[in-house]
């Protein structure tokens, strides 16, 4: 049972690269997140859905977009990097009673 | 949503035992009170949560006050591995509304 992972672990992009971001979930969780998470700050929401197939918006979704095709994986898209979506991408599921299950983080440096 | 403060920072020494105010006094009846912690480098972990009563886990213990509108998060002898940023979340139950704040840094000395 590894919980929640994240893929890659540390990205360096160029300004207009695109790249996606993997959340994969063992729990079968039904809900999954997309945060992210900037120096001295809290967790904003990005993106987040509600079951297989459904995606919702966050906080701050604005530059990226997310895709749920299967139950245990929940996909980030940049697809058009700029230095301010520079910061840590935390994916999370939800388990029972709104407990949330993070993973180990995304790295991401946009240059 | 409803709002929590929580001072940014404080110390403990080890083995003490250390006491985490949250003040949320726009809590609604149906808001879950849930605390996350934060090691350096590493994705939130969740620590406890309840909703009335006081609850208690291996972890840590949460006080709730009787109007609700503040909670402590009591960790009853701190270790250094305790050195963290902890946040106090107010959950509806509506999705995708852990709202985190800037929470406490909480440093342990030896």
């Amino acid at each position: 049972n590894a919980g929640v992972t994240q893929t890659p672990k540390f990205r360096v992009l160029k300004t207009g690269q695109s790249m996606t971001l993997l959340c994969a979930q063992d729990m079968n969780h039904e809900y999954m997140y997309w945060y992210r998470q900037d120096p001295g700050m809290g967790l904003r929401l990005i993106h987040y859905s509600v079951g297989e197939g459904t995606t919702a918006k966050g906080e701050v979704p604005d530059g990226y977009n997310v895709s749920r095709l299967k139950k245990q994986n929940f996909l980030l898209g940049l697809e058009s990097a700029a230095p301010s979506q520079t910061s840590v991408y935390f994916c999370a599921s939800e388990g029972r009673q709104e407990t949330q299950y993070f993973g180990p983080g995304t790295r991401l440096l946009v240059l | 949503d409803a709002k929590t403060t929580q001072p940014n920072s404080m110390e403990s020494n080890e083995e003490e035992p250390v006491h985490l105010p949250c003040n949320h006094s726009t809590i609604s009846g149906t808001d879950y009170i849930h605390w996350y912690r934060q090691l350096p480098s590493q994705g939130p972990e969740y620590v406890i949560h309840g909703l009335t009563s006081n609850v208690n886990n291996r972890m840590a213990s949460l006080a709730i006050a009787e109007d609700r509108k503040s909670s402590t998060l009591i960790l009853h002898r701190a270790t250094l591995r305790d050195a963290a940023v902890y946040y106090c979340i107010l959950d509806g139950g509506s999705q995708g509304n852990l709202i985190f704040g800037k929470g406490t840094k909480l440093s342990v000395k030896p």
